[in-house]
């Protein structure tokens, strides 16, 4: 299997405006999740699906984020308009569950994003 | 509610030195812990895993034991290796049924030769 694939690797753009990131889980998998990297911060979960569906997004930051999952197989975070305080690295993880028992993230490489 | 905790970093050690990174959780009910390592440019992978207490989670010479009394993960290595310089995060499963971590805040490992 490829992984979880996330695109673009990096993206610079301007204050205000729009910035999608895009993510491919592993096939199979029925967890999606978006996470937040900073210095400051550290790891933030800021929204997490099952099957498609949206079930906790209490960590997204502001009306700003909006993230879909479409169908099985790609989801996109949005930021519209973007500040430069969401300069960061956003991680996409997917893993299965088994029996209840939480199982493996599997990260992908991270959507570095500058806005200036 | 679920947290984790771990030693501030950075931490940085000779080659061949002896590794400890504590991490200590807060949870209601028997939560699976993990511990993450992140090299760098890369996304987290898992190192190593123990769902129950007592369990010991072990891989590449990393161990870790879940012990309850203490509610305590410690990562150990007996002998560091400069391949081993990463970011170590720490992390407990959600319990409340979904399939979600709870990661601490990564410990900064920088090995020297």
């Amino acid at each position: 299997d490829a992984g979880v694939i996330q695109s673009p690797r990096h993206e610079v753009t301007e204050m205000g405006q729009e910035v999608t990131l895009r993510c491919k889980p592993i096939s199979g998998h029925d967890y999606l999740f978006w996470y937040r990297q900073t210095m400051m911060r550290g790891l933030e979960l800021l929204i997490y699906f099952n099957n498609n569906v949206p079930i906790d997004d209490s960590g997204m930051p502001e009306d700003r984020f909006s993230a879909k999952m479409p169908n099985a197989s790609f989801s996109t975070l949005k930021i519209q308009p973007s500040e430069p305080r969401d300069s960061a690295v956003y991680f996409c993880a997917s893993s299965l569950q088994r029996g209840g028992q939480t199982g493996e993230l599997f990260f992908g490489e991270g959507s570095r994003l500058t806005v200036l | 509610g679920n947290s984790v905790t771990q030693m501030e970093g950075p931490v940085t050690l000779s080659e061949e030195a002896f590794l400890t990174i504590n991490c200590t959780y807060t949870a209601t009910g028997y939560p699976s812990l993990f511990w993450y390592v992140q090299y760098p440019g890369e996304g987290l992978q898992l190192l190593l895993k123990a769902t129950k207490a007592d369990d010991k989670g072990s891989n590449k010479g990393f161990e870790a034991t879940y012990r309850k009394e203490t509610t305590s993960f410690h990562l150990e290595k007996g002998s560091v290796q400069v391949s081993d310089s990463a970011v170590y995060f720490c992390a407990l499963s959600d319990q409340t049924g979904a399939n979600n971590l709870f990661f601490g805040t990564g410990t900064r490992l920088t090995v020297i030769p």
